[in-house]
């Protein structure tokens, strides 16, 4: 089984900071992986899909970056809004498997 | 825009089953998979399995194999969730979403339920 290994498990930030989030997968998953936000109560929200794709309305300071083994999601300027959980998505189609990071905290300092 | 509802909270004793639903409305049924995915309290989300309705063949996340039942209704755009022999650690909130990939049980979740909590206690 493909393991994934999200870090840091929590981080602070100032508003208007850049954030780094890191997803690391056990063996090469091409680029089938995705990134979501989630705010307590709600269902997470997808914010970058293979690896590198802009959801639509998603604002443009969200990214993603990587391939193989290693991926980025970055914050370029870190608004209050963006407080939340950010967890790591992988996923494989032969079989399908649905494997998510441990998940990010992200708070405001 | 698809939209996803699912059906309302539930209480279950220790050893019965759960069956929640997923209704879809405003958007493509048949050809893109309903997955369901767990998020027990403080933890992160855990795919269950996922089923392409047109296909009428789910597939199950080994963790959940030969406990858990997905189908599909197209009359109804409803997709089903049904898990026996509850423990308390099936206590969760579960939701449906929406996969991206055309007949294909892959890619990311585009559309989710507003989610369903399900406790399981004597």
């Amino acid at each position: 089984d493909i393991q994934m290994t999200q870090s840091p498990s929590s981080l602070s930030a100032s508003v208007g900071d850049r954030v780094t989030i890191t997803c690391q997968a056990s063996q090469g998953i091409n680029n089938y992986l995705n990134w979501y936000q989630q705010k307590p109560g709600k269902a997470p929200k997808l914010l970058i899909y293979d690896a590198s794709n802009l959801e639509t309305g998603v604002p443009s300071r969200f990214s993603g970056s990587g391939s193989g083994t290693d991926f980025t999601f970055t914050i370029s300027s870190l608004q209050p809004e963006d407080v939340g959980t950010y967890y790591c998505q992988q996923y494989d189609n032969l079989p399908p498997k649905f494997t998510f990071g441990q998940g990010t905290k992200l708070h405001i300092k | 825009q698809l939209q996803l509802v699912q059906s309302g909270a539930e209480v279950k004793k220790p050893g019965s089953s759960v069956k929640v639903s997923c209704k879809a409305s405003g958007g493509t049924f048949t050809n893109y998979a309903i997955n369901w995915v767990r998020q027990a309290p403080g933890q992160g989300p855990e795919w269950m399995g996922g089923i392409v309705p047109i296909y009428d063949t789910a597939d199950y996340a080994q963790n959940f194999q030969g406990r858990v039942t997905i189908t599909a209704d197209e009359s109804t755009t409803t997709v089903y969730m049904e898990l026996r022999s509850l423990r308390s650690e099936d206590t969760a909130v579960y939701y449906c979403a929406r996969g991206a990939r055309f007949r294909e049980v892959a890619g990311a979740f585009h559309y989710w339920g507003q989610g369903t909590l399900v406790t399981v206690s004597s």
